[in-house]
């Protein structure tokens, strides 16, 4: 069974700093795919970035970008330039190729707080 | 938001009561779950419906029962809830098969007294 592991359960980060949340994760599965997902507060859940597996290239969407270390099982989110609106929570999530199903296993999120 | 779009909101309900939750999305997809969502703890994956055929069962009590009549539509029957089925529940789609990204809805926030 997979498993991502968040470890900081909250972060704060002043208005245009730059700020990195960790993710870990374990599988044996070689070809698979990471997200994050940012949930603001009493707001959708929306998806920030996507990673896959067999990708070497670090995913970036606009001021998002992801240090995805394959041997290590890391898949870091840093986000440049933290604005307002950036607070929220950030869940990693994990999903292998299974064919038919394309499951999602989550962390437990980390609260990022922005400071103005 | 997203294109998938979820009702009501917020429900109340005693532990008697009989209510039911509705997602509908808009992206063309194939492929739905639900999910709960409860404080301090990682989404719990419910269901997962692949062209209107449940896939995936992940051990939920049987006071929860999913019916998805077509690939736009998924619902949640609830029926003698215990407080401790509290939670946000959130519906996602996404194109069956593969890897393909989830897009969720709002959720319903759910509080069973």
């Amino acid at each position: 069974a997979q498993t991502v592991t968040q470890s900081q359960p909250e972060m704060s980060v002043q208005e245009a700093e730059t700020v990195t949340l960790s993710c870990t994760y374990d599988t044996s599965e070689n070809n698979y795919y990471l997200f994050w997902y940012k949930q603001p507060p009493s707001r959708q859940m929306i998806l920030v970035i996507r990673q896959e597996a067999y990708k070497q290239q670090n995913a970036t969407e606009n001021r998002f970008s992801v240090n995805f270390q394959k041997a290590a099982k890391s898949f870091s989110l840093k986000i440049s330039d933290s604005q307002l609106g950036d607070t929220a929570m950030y869940f990693c999530a994990f999903m292998k190729d299974t064919g038919a199903n394309s499951k999602l296993t989550f962390g437990k999120g980390i609260t990022l707080s922005v400071r103005p | 938001e997203t294109g998938v779009t979820q009702t009501p909101r917020h429900l109340v309900m005693g532990m008697t009561n009989k209510k039911s939750l509705k997602c509908e999305q808009h992206l063309g997809h194939n492929a739905m779950y639900w999910y709960k969502q409860s404080a301090k703890k990682p989404l719990e994956l419910m269901f997962v419906y692949n062209f209107k055929e449940q896939t995936e069962n992940n051990s939920v009590p049987s006071r929860f029962s999913p019916e998805c009549p077509n690939s736009s539509h998924l619902f949640l029957h609830l029926h003698t809830l215990q407080p401790e089925d509290s939670a946000l529940y959130l519906c996602a789609s996404s194109l069956a098969g593969g890897l393909s990204a989830q897009y969720f809805g709002p959720g319903t926030r759910l509080l069973v007294l």
